[in-house]
């Protein structure tokens, strides 16, 4: 499988309530991550997780909360988002510390916040 | 400080013109650089990547240290070619950061 995967593919959701989006990769890699983009605009890195340990926090706002349950699974918790969040939300995977370090990304889940 | 830059936001070309998608970057290391793709409603996915010196679909990319620059070439493009282009250059060590230029939209007439 050299795929990752994100569930679910659209999501919408009010300003009180509370979410979880899901990544999964199966290539084995131990380096995962959440990045925000918008319209047009390249991604932002939110999150970086190297061996299932929080490695990197972008200075983001404590209603989006990261996890990493396992090497093979990435959620993010949403909570109290505003509209400004809507975006499209994307988690990529790579092997950290070896060879060309290129990132593969899921396919995103396309948040509305109303 | 880190930095990529790609100074054309839409770069309009007829099918069977030469394209030239510019990527300047600055890093004080060894740069290790990329060509990603977004086509329309699909995932972004990696093109090329300089250490390999590879093409792929038709697309290159060499690094100009001097000019500090990795411009993606395709002398001849096509319609399918058309979707936004990202340069991005790794942030390493334990930080496994990858920065993005701004993109450059690649639009191909028929």
């Amino acid at each position: 499988d050299t795929e990752v995967t994100q569930t679910p593919k659209h999501l919408v959701m009010g300003m009180t309530n509370k979410k979880s989006l899901k990544c999964e990769q199966h290539m084995g890699h131990r380096a995962m991550y959440w990045y925000k983009q918008k319209a047009k605009k390249p991604p932002e890195l939110m999150f970086v997780y190297s061996y299932e340990k929080l490695s990197i926090n972008e200075s983001v706002p404590s209603r989006f909360s990261p996890e990493c349950p396992n090497s093979s699974l990435l959620n993010l918790h949403l909570h109290a988002l505003q509209p400004e969040d809507s975006a499209l939300y994307l988690c990529a995977s790579s092997q950290p510390g070896r060879g060309t370090y290129e990132q593969y990304f899921g396919p995103g889940t396309r948040l509305t916040v109303t | 400080a880190q930095r990529v830059t790609q100074p054309e936001k839409l770069l309009s070309v007829f099918k069977g013109a030469p394209v030239e998608l510019k990527c300047n970057y600055s890093y004080s290391g060894s740069p290790e650089l990329f060509w990603y793709v977004q086509y329309s409603r699909q995932r972004l996915q990696l093109l090329l990547r300089h250490i390999s010196r590879e093409s792929i679909k038709g697309f290159t990319a060499d690094l100009n240290k001097g000019e500090t620059s990795f411009h993606l070439k395709k002398p001849f493009a096509q319609e399918e070619d058309s979707a936004m282009y990202y340069c991005a250059l790794f942030y390493g060590g334990a930080t496994n950061k990858l920065i993005f230029g701004t993109g450059t939209l690649l639009a191909v007439q028929p």
